[in-house]
């Protein structure tokens, strides 16, 4: 089954206390990208990628960090995670060889820092 | 950069047509999008427009005026499973980024 999969569903975590919210795509999709998604601002890009060892920022990118070192995987890295960081996040990916190709998501990861 | 405006909520009764406004400002247009999402879950694509004109699925129909910056997304026959946030998102011409508005909440009642 075509799936963007994110791990953990759930999280609850300390203030600075560095953390990795994975992100595994199966449809050979060379475009990957990060949103948080906050009451009242809907989804705000983090960072996105292109292609493999491609990342650049988006809208939000602060305090946080990303790496495309394998098509499939899109991790996101929050270094010292503070409380504005609790948020929902999705990741999605779509191909490039499309131009009308729609973002396909994975079920999102909420994140609780304390 | 984009600045996408849809309403914030909506209430609808079950079998009846509610239509949700997108309106949007940008320096490059290349495509606008409409999601559905249910709460706490990932969004999932309905539509899309590059041209003028309606674009139909079913229940579902999308309408896009550039030279307005406008669209539209046409709900009929409402049913209770289509209470969701709908999501209006316009991708940029010159880096295909694409930006979300705040979305809409659909309330279908009985």
């Amino acid at each position: 089954e075509a799936q963007v999969t994110q791990n953990p569903r759930y999280l609850i975590t300390v203030t600075g206390k560095k953390l990795t919210v994975t992100c595994s795509q199966n449809m050979n999709h060379e475009y990957m990208s990060w949103y948080r998604q906050d009451p009242g601002l809907g989804l705000r890009q983090i960072y996105y990628s292109m292609n493999v060892e491609v990342t650049d920022k988006g809208d939000v990118p602060e305090g946080y960090k990303v790496s495309r070192k394998e098509k499939r995987n899109f991790p996101l890295i929050l270094e010292s995670p503070s409380p504005n960081q609790t948020s929902l996040y999705f990741c999605a990916s779509r191909g490039a060889g499309s131009y009308n190709s729609p973002l396909h998501f994975g079920n999102g990861t909420r994140l609780t820092v304390t | 950069g984009q600045n996408i405006d849809q309403p914030t909520e909506m209430t609808a009764t079950e079998g009846a047509i509610v239509q949700i406004n997108c309106t949007y400002q940008t320096s490059g247009f290349n495509g606008l999008f409409w999601y559905q999402q249910h709460a706490g879950e990932a969004p999932t694509f309905l539509s899309y427009n590059v041209l003028d004109g309606l674009e139909e699925k079913g229940r579902f129909s999308s309408f896009l005026s550039r030279s307005k910056g406008y669209s539209y997304l046409l709900l009929k026959e409402l049913q209770m499973k289509d209470s969701a946030s709908y999501l209006c998102a316009v991708r940029d011409a010159f880096d295909y980024k694409l930006s979300f508005g705040a979305g809409t909440t659909v309330t279908v009642r009985a």
